[in-house]
């Protein structure tokens, strides 16, 4: 069964830094793209970052350009987000989220979300 | 960006009834990459549809997918009880990725 669980949200104050974390499980995960999405509260879906399964292609949603960092350890089957000068605007449920194969990128798997809340 | 515009806003009809929502694309979206996608309150989104007209896994055959270049729909013909949601639609053929705004399907 696939599974992927987000970890490290938190209260961060305004100009903060916050490190999120993706642990996968039940499928080869050095095989996979894999994606961070967002949502504020009672807003809608956000795509924020993209990167390969070989880290070799990674993209951003212009919003988090210069303050994200996407990556992976593929020996942890692990996935992170690294989120400096954080802004009130970028308070949300972030969520990690892998396609449906290698191949096709569309969202078939999502974590749980973790609660990321940028305040003073 | 590729801005993504669903149609309606909110939908209000009653169980049986068919839901056809609309998404429509500034820029022209291979049909590959364009995917639906369902959320509850409280949950993860859902995948329905991807290359705008492939169900997922386990998706019952009243969810269909159609539509390219600009213009996608998502059909839902007969409405079951637990399809009572927000729909999103998704573009993933160029970055940025884009979603759009949501459609909410309420009971009448």
């Amino acid at each position: 069964e696939v599974q992927l669980v987000e970890s490290g949200g938190g209260l961060v104050q305004p100009g903060g830094s916050l490190r999120l974390s993706c642990a996968a499980s039940g499928f080869t995960f050095s095989s996979y793209n894999m994606n961070w999405v967002r949502q504020a509260p009672g807003k809608g879906l956000e795509w924020v970052s993209y990167i390969s399964s070989s880290s070799s292609t990674i993209y951003y949603a212009d919003s988090v350009k210069g303050r994200f960092t996407i990556s992976r350890d593929n020996a942890k089957n692990s996935l992170y987000l690294q989120m400096n000068s954080l802004r009130d605007e970028d308070t949300a449920v972030y969520y990690c989220a892998r396609g449906v194969t290698t191949l096709i990128v569309s969202l078939l798997h999502w974590g749980q979300g973790t609660l990321v809340t940028v305040s003073s | 960006e590729i801005v993504l515009t669903q149609s309606p806003g909110t939908l209000s009809l009653s169980p049986g009834e068919r839901a056809t929502l609309s998404c429509r694309a500034s820029q022209s979206v291979s049909s590959s990459y364009l995917a639906w996608y369902q959320q509850k309150p409280g949950q993860a989104p859902r995948l329905l549809i991807y290359g705008a007209s492939s169900r997922a896994t386990g998706i019952p055959d009243r969810f269909s997918g159609s539509g390219s270049g600009t213009d996608f729909t998502l059909t839902i013909s007969r409405l079951e009880p637990e399809d009572f949601a927000v729909y999103y639609c998704q573009q993933y053929g160029r970055s940025p990725w884009t979603f759009g705004q949501g459609t909410k399907v309420d009971v009448k």
